[in-house]
């Protein structure tokens, strides 16, 4: 079956810190994968999204994710964090190939600390 | 430009009523959405729009009805509502039809069935 695994509930780093937030996905074939940000009490927000190509995506607010297809993961990065990143994080997957779903992770919730 | 907005945004109903969760957007998109959010569960797509006239079933379907009135509008419908209904419920749309497009969320409707 097609899933998404966030494997860490809730990470904290200091402000300027670098991040690594990860993402493990089962699909047979090449994936649609998203990454996508929620503020407390707000609707998601799009980073990025890779589909084929340059398997390293840049994002918006200084976001990226490199797509690994040999360890199934799709891990989102970020250099030096600020304390405004503080949110909910969501990995998803598009599959189109045995009836079109759309599914997401568990999320990460990602604490900034001065 | 109000992107997609949702009404109600906090509804409490009782085990057996029937309720309709609306959704509008302005952004002229084919495709809209409907996932709950569940906490430690991520978001789980309930059923989704790829045109006018077409719907499609998510991933937890089971209790819903979904109505595409127009190509702006997308209603959840519960019919008899039961305490594992109770969610926080997206509504998002995308330009193009099918699920690989970009997602914009609504801010949401909480929804407790006592």
């Amino acid at each position: 079956a097609q899933s998404v695994t966030q494997p860490d509930i809730h990470i904290t780093v200091s402000e300027g810190a670098s991040l690594e937030l990860r993402c493990n996905y089962s699909y047979g074939a090449t994936p649609y994968l998203f990454w996508y940000v929620q503020s407390p009490g707000q609707g998601l927000q799009l980073l990025l999204k890779y589909f084929s190509g340059d398997t390293l995506v840049q994002g918006i607010k200084g976001f990226e994710a490199e797509f690994k297809r040999s360890q199934s993961s799709f891990n989102l990065r970020k250099p030096s964090v600020h304390w405004s990143d503080a949110a909910e994080y969501f990995c998803a997957v598009a599959t189109l190939n045995t009836g079109n779903q759309f599914y997401f992770g568990t999320g990460t919730s990602l604490t900034v600390i001065p | 430009n109000a992107g997609v907005t949702q009404t109600p945004k906090f509804q409490v109903l009782k085990t057996g009523q029937s309720m309709t969760l609306q959704c509008a957007q302005d952004m002229n998109h084919n495709s809209m959405y409907w996932y709950r959010q569940d906490p430690g569960m991520g978001l789980r797509l309930i059923y989704y729009s790829a045109s006018e006239g077409t719907t499609d079933k998510g991933e937890v379907p089971n209790g819903y009805n979904v109505s595409r009135l127009n190509k702006r509008e997308f209603s959840l419908r519960l019919e008899s509502a039961a305490p594992s209904q109770t969610s926080v419920y997206f509504c998002a749309s995308s330009t193009l039809a099918g699920l690989t497009d970009t997602q914009y969320f609504g801010p949401g409707t909480r929804l407790t069935v006592l």
